[in-house]
């Protein structure tokens, strides 16, 4: 099974700051037939079920702010959020789809400092 | 849009059984994935189904004896069955449609299903 390990754990960010929120696979997600990384970053609020924010490691899901950015390839991937809104308060999680058991990260916890 | 539906309540060794119902979209497209989620396991991918040619299935091996998957055409739906359940299988359950490039893109509301004596 692939291991995505997220870092930090927790981060807190001043209101219009920059989060930064790193992934890493324990095997590359990188499918050479088609050049693209088999990972997206989802967005959870509490009672809520996680949101795609960002697919293909770094095409925004229709609808998403462009604050929401991602980049990486291979086994080292990040998702930045820049300019942080109060309502970005959540847990963000990676995840790869490359090959199954599809396995996310453990999660980031980000809040306004 | 998925519409999750089942029993919330379970005693240990019991069946859990799960309906997803799907609109907008047909079981024979993409794929149709079950997750859950609980404090001790974050999220875990179950399994899920897709049809090419054929019905295909995947099932975490965390669970591979005892998950089935079914989809069913006539009512657009597919089902998750976990048997012989634990307390340990207490969590949230998602039902998920998973799209090639895209990933897991539109999700269910979520179902907790306890599962105690």
């Amino acid at each position: 099974d692939i291991v995505m390990t997220q870092s930090p754990d927790s981060l807190a960010v001043s209101l219009g700051g920059r989060a930064t929120i790193n992934c890493r696979s324990s095997q590359s997600v990188l499918f050479s037939s088609d050049n693209k990384n088999y990972l997206g970053w989802y967005q959870q609020k509490p009672g809520q079920p996680p949101k795609l924010l960002i697919y293909s490691a770094s095409t925004r899901e229709s609808g998403v702010p462009d604050r929401f950015s991602g980049s990486g390839s291979g086994t080292d991937f990040t998702l930045t959020i820049s300019g942080l809104q109060a309502e970005d308060v959540a847990v963000y999680y990676c995840q790869q789809y490359y090959s199954a058991p599809w396995t996310f990260g453990q999660g980031t916890n980000v809040e306004i400092k | 849009q998925l519409q999750q539906s089942g029993p919330r309540l379970l005693k240990p060794s019991q069946t859990l059984s799960l309906t997803c119902a799907i609109s907008g979209d047909s079981v024979s497209s993409n794929a149709w994935n079950w997750i859950r989620q609980s404090p001790s396991r974050g999220l875990e991918w179950l399994g899920r189904t897709y049809y090419k040619s054929k019905w295909y299935y995947n099932y975490a091996g965390s669970v591979k004896s005892r998950i089935t998957i079914n989809p069913d055409t006539s009512k657009n739906q597919f089902s998750l069955q976990l048997n012989s359940v634990t307390p340990d299988d207490t969590a949230v359950y998602y039902c998920a449609r998973g799209v090639i490039l895209t990933g897991l893109d539109c999700w269910g509301q979520g179902t907790l299903v306890t599962v105690s004596s």
